[in-house]
């Protein structure tokens, strides 16, 4: 069965650095997603994309991040200057279609370790 | 705004015996529930959704789920539990206006022998 992947599993980064995560979506999907879950609390989306351009986002994902589809395979999620509280498990996940007709699968994650 | 409720955070229930975990949600039209499930160190493991129509549906691994409108309630169940089932449930929202799934805080089930 076709897997969203996530690239790094874990990754440690000082504050104030950038981090980039990798993510490569389910082949034929065209709506890609980030989540957080930060230790203890629930999964939280960040931001939704779809052809090419940010299609929803939360309060959470502000000027500090931002999302590319640099090529036909990849979508990263970039933090900018990091800070303690960004460290958290982060979830990329696809779909297919929107919302309204397939669910959307996750991969396994990258823990994200602020120091 | 949507909003899901998962009441109970720790579930224990023994090997064999049957499972229900809560799920209320808050939205004004109809929601698109899905249940998915988190091993340890894993990823979110899509378990069943639903859409719209036959308000009991079946997933993988055994699991079912009731979508009980006058409840607004979606409530996971398992007739017999394996040890395997061990693991973070999560319940989660989303509608047609938008993208974003809303997920509950997530029960944790403990299944002993």
């Amino acid at each position: 069965e076709p897997e969203v992947t996530q690239t790094p599993s874990h990754q440690v980064t000082q504050m104030g650095q950038e981090v980039i995560l990798r993510c490569v979506p389910i082949s034929n999907h065209l709506y890609f997603y980030w989540y957080r879950q930060i230790l203890g609390q629930k999964v939280e989306f960040l931001v939704s994309f779809y052809n090419n351009e940010i299609s929803e986002k939360s309060e959470i994902f502000d000027d500090q991040f931002s999302v590319e589809r640099p090529d036909g395979s990849n979508f990263t999620l970039k933090i900018r200057s990091t800070k303690l509280e960004d460290s958290a498990m982060y979830f990329c996940a696809s779909s297919g279609q929107g919302i309204s007709n397939q669910p959307q699968h996750f991969g396994d994650g990258t823990r994200l370790s602020i120091l | 705004a949507q909003s899901v409720t998962q009441p109970d955070i720790h579930i224990t229930v023994s090997e064999g015996a049957s499972l229900e975990l809560r799920c209320n949600y808050s939205y004004g039209a109809t929601p698109y529930l899905f249940w998915y499930v988190q091993s340890p160190g894993q990823g979110l493991q899509l378990l069943l959704k639903y859409f719209s129509g036959d308000t009991l549906v079946q997933g993988i691994k055994g699991f079912e789920a009731e979508f009980k409108r006058s409840q607004s309630s979606f409530n996971l169940r398992k007739p017999s539990v394996h040890w395997s089932d061990a693991a973070e449930y999560f319940c989660a929202v989303g509608s047609n206006s938008g993208y974003a799934l809303n997920f509950g805080k997530g029960t944790s089930l403990l299944v002993t022998p």
